[in-house]
């Protein structure tokens, strides 16, 4: 089937230690978004990627990082410069083709801190 | 990025009731979303929006493109349990201010709670 994976679903971060999120699409879609979401609040923007090899920081940016070196791959990166990273992570997706195409997203990473 | 203002906030209805909410913002959007996630979950695209005015119907949800362009409002008809969640609005700029920065915006989200 045709979709998003994100991988793990529940994920420890020590203290001091740097953490990798997975997200993978299968959709053929060139642009590719990672998303945190915290208790009662809209979702906001990371990191997002419109092609390969390139990355754009989103409102959030700082103590991530990413990669985008395949078209299917997006992995984020929450390093321990990023001193409050409990929080639920969502990829999306979407089509960079004509129109304006939605955003399709993963089943999230939730993140929490031991 | 802008949040746009999503209300309410949340709703306790009863099952068989009919639920509208809406999304409003001070900017132009050339296209609206709205979503739905259950706990734990990502989001599942629901109605996708693209012309001022046009309303779409998915099943027993409704929702149109306001006129203005600045809002959008999602009903649910004869809800059932299965209609507990939340759910967003989103909101797309056009073209020309999507490939400088943030591309989609997003409300705060209903929480709806159906009670049988």
């Amino acid at each position: 089937d045709g979709g998003i994976t994100q991988s793990p679903k529940y994920l420890f971060r020590k203290e001091g230690q740097n953490v990798t999120l997975s997200c993978e699409q299968n959709l053929n879609h060139d642009a590719m978004y990672w998303y945190r979401q915290d208790p009662g609040q809209g979702l906001r923007l990371i990191y997002y990627s419109q092609i390969v090899n390139d990355f754009q920081k989103g409102d959030i940016a700082e103590g991530y990082s990413v990669s985008r070196e395949k078209k299917e791959s997006f992995p984020l990166t929450v390093t321990s410069a990023q001193k409050n990273p409990t929080a639920f992570y969502l990829c999306a997706s979407r089509s960079q083709g004509p129109g304006n195409q939605p955003q399709h997203f993963g089943d999230g990473t939730r993140l929490s801190i031991l | 990025g802008q949040q746009l203002n999503q209300s309410p906030q949340s709703m306790f209805i009863q099952e068989g009731e009919d639920v509208s909410m809406n999304c409003t913002s001070s900017s132009i959007f050339n296209t609206w979303l709205w979503y739905k996630q259950d706990p734990g979950e990502g989001p599942v695209l629901l109605i996708a929006l693209y012309k001022a005015g046009e309303l779409t119907s998915n099943g027993r949800l409704t929702a149109q493109f306001g006129i203005t362009r600045k809002d959008s409002f999602l009903n649910i008809s004869a809800s059932i349990p299965s209609d507990v969640g939340i759910y967003f609005c989103a909101a797309e700029p056009n073209i020309q201010v999507r490939n400088t920065g943030n591309q989609f915006y997003f409300g705060t989200g209903t929480s709806l709670t159906v009670i049988p």
